[in-house]
């Protein structure tokens, strides 16, 4: 079984400053790892993943995450906040199974993120 | 390719009628997956598609949920005798066997019962 946990379904940060949104999984086996991010009635839209390789990944819109194994975490970070980022983001694991596994994804909760001016 | 493609965006219909959504994924991708959010939540899992086969349903696909996949192409789910609690966003995500190269979404489909 896998599990996403998001701590902070919440968070505000000033423009400019920094984004940290918190993801932790739980996985029996590797996982894939991924962010996702959801404007107001739109769908999803992917911002980066991690399947095997290097531990940090770059995304799109400025946003990277670190897929840290003894820590179970797999962290969302922008150096500086755009008030365009505001939104819904939400991290997602799959396992590494082979082509007959399922491969759904199990996603957390979410957190909103909002940008003040 | 235009990506993954929902129709209805929105779909208003009264308790107890049935209703039906369509979903046509990306062209190469043969899986195909259903997910409902409810407000304040993550997406969560419903049912998926290799092909043309339902490989797999959640416990949260009731009796009054079917979903098919003809031909392997686009896919449909249906809902009979609609509650208030199936209000929800309908999400379709297609990708390839290998998972790990991502999941494309749609922009979903939003239900609401009243």
């Amino acid at each position: 079984a896998q599990s996403v946990t998001q701590l902070g379904s919440h968070v505000s940060v000033s423009e400019g400053a920094l984004v940290l949104l918190r993801c932790n999984y739980s996985s029996s086996v590797p996982p894939y790892l991924f962010w996702y991010v959801q404007y107001p009635n739109q769908g999803l839209q992917l911002l980066l993943k991690y399947t095997t390789g290097a531990t940090l990944v770059k995304g799109i819109n400025g946003f990277e995450a670190e897929f840290k194994k003894s820590e179970t975490s797999f962290h969302l970070t922008k150096p500086s906040a755009h008030m365009s980022d505001a939104a819904e983001y939400f991290c997602a694991v799959t396992t590494q199974k082979g082509d007959t596994g399922r491969r759904a994804l199990t996603f957390g909760s979410g957190t909103r993120l909002q940008v003040q001016p | 390719d235009t990506g993954v493609s929902q129709d209805p965006r929105h779909k208003i219909t009264k308790r107890g009628q049935n209703v039906t959504f369509r979903c046509d994924p990306i062209s190469e991708h043969n899986r195909l997956y259903w997910y409902r959010q409810t407000l304040g939540q993550g997406p969560e899992f419903l049912t998926y598609f290799q092909n043309e086969a339902q490989l797999e349903k959640s416990r949260l696909l009731s009796d009054r949920f079917s979903a098919e996949r003809p031909k392997g192409s686009f896919s449909t789910l249906e809902i009979q005798r609609t509650e208030q609690g199936d209000s929800a966003m309908y999400l379709c995500a297609s990708s390839f066997s290998r998972g790990g190269n991502g999941y494309t979404f749609g922009s979903g489909t939003r239900l609401t019962v009243v």
